[in-house]
């Protein structure tokens, strides 16, 4: 079945850029019918969502963090990446990469917009300090 | 943009007992609206798309409902492993932008 996994550094220190790859195993990320998506969590605290990608390389971000923030996709390697720029303690979070399932399909057959992660990684602890 | 609000924040309930949460969009999202569980220290898991779908392989004890800017998550009857923290998640403004709720953490009375 499908897996995703995060890969990067634990800690990154203050200013610099943090990096993670997810890794996905079982099937294909150049699927139509799927974006793929970072999604963090800080301590304690509600899901926030980071932003996403298609296999052709569209992208949307969470516009709170648009200017930070860059996401890319290897289909050869079928991995996407995150990189987020100066960053601060306010950083620091798990975080996890999934897919996104962009539909459905009714009991008549008609296809309707879900747009939800249905699979997610088991997610990577991010902290930043110097 | 569209806001999520949850009700309540936290509650406390027995094992057997009927649960409901709600979640309140601050604008109409139709039925564009999916459930999450997260237990401590484990990646959510999605529940209920569609406002009312249940997901494959979720228990039947789960149920969703509403359209338009309210909706609710009910468990009809609490099991110990359904101790978790449920969040909402709106697709109407998708893929734009993606919007979590607060959260709603159920825990043991």
């Amino acid at each position: 079945q499908l897996q995703l996994q995060e890969s990067g550094p634990g800690l990154v220190k203050p200013s610099e850029t943090l990096s993670l790859t997810c890794t996905v195993s079982g099937g294909s990320i150049s699927s139509s019918s799927y974006y793929w998506g970072w999604i963090r969590q800080p301590p304690g605290k509600g899901l926030e969502w980071i932003g996403s990608i298609y296999y052709s390389g569209s992208t949307y971000y969470n516009p709170s963090l648009k200017s930070r923030v860059t996401i890319s996709v290897d289909t050869s390697k079928n991995q996407f990446s995150l990189k987020l720029s100066s960053v601060t303690a306010a950083d620091t979070a798990v975080y996890y990469c999934a897919r996104r399932v962009l539909y459905y399909y009714d009991s008549s057959g008609y296809r309707n917009k879900l747009d939800a992660f249905d699979i997610w990684g088991q997610g990577t602890m991010v902290t930043v300090s110097s | 943009d569209i806001q999520m609000t949850q009700s309540p924040s936290s509650l406390s309930a027995s094992v057997g007992d009927r649960v409901t949460i709600t979640c309140r969009a601050s604008q109409s999202i139709s039925s564009y609206l999916n459930w999450y569980q997260q237990k401590p220290g484990k990646a959510p898991k999605l529940l209920i798309y569609a406002a009312s779908s249940l997901q494959s392989g979720v228990p039947s004890r789960f149920s969703g409902s509403g359209s338009g800017t309210d909706f609710t998550l009910t468990i009809s009857s609490l099991q110990p492993e359904d101790f978790a923290t449920y969040y909402c998640q709106q697709s109407y403004s998708t893929p734009r932008l993606f919007t979590f709720g607060p959260g709603t953490k159920v825990d043991i009375k």
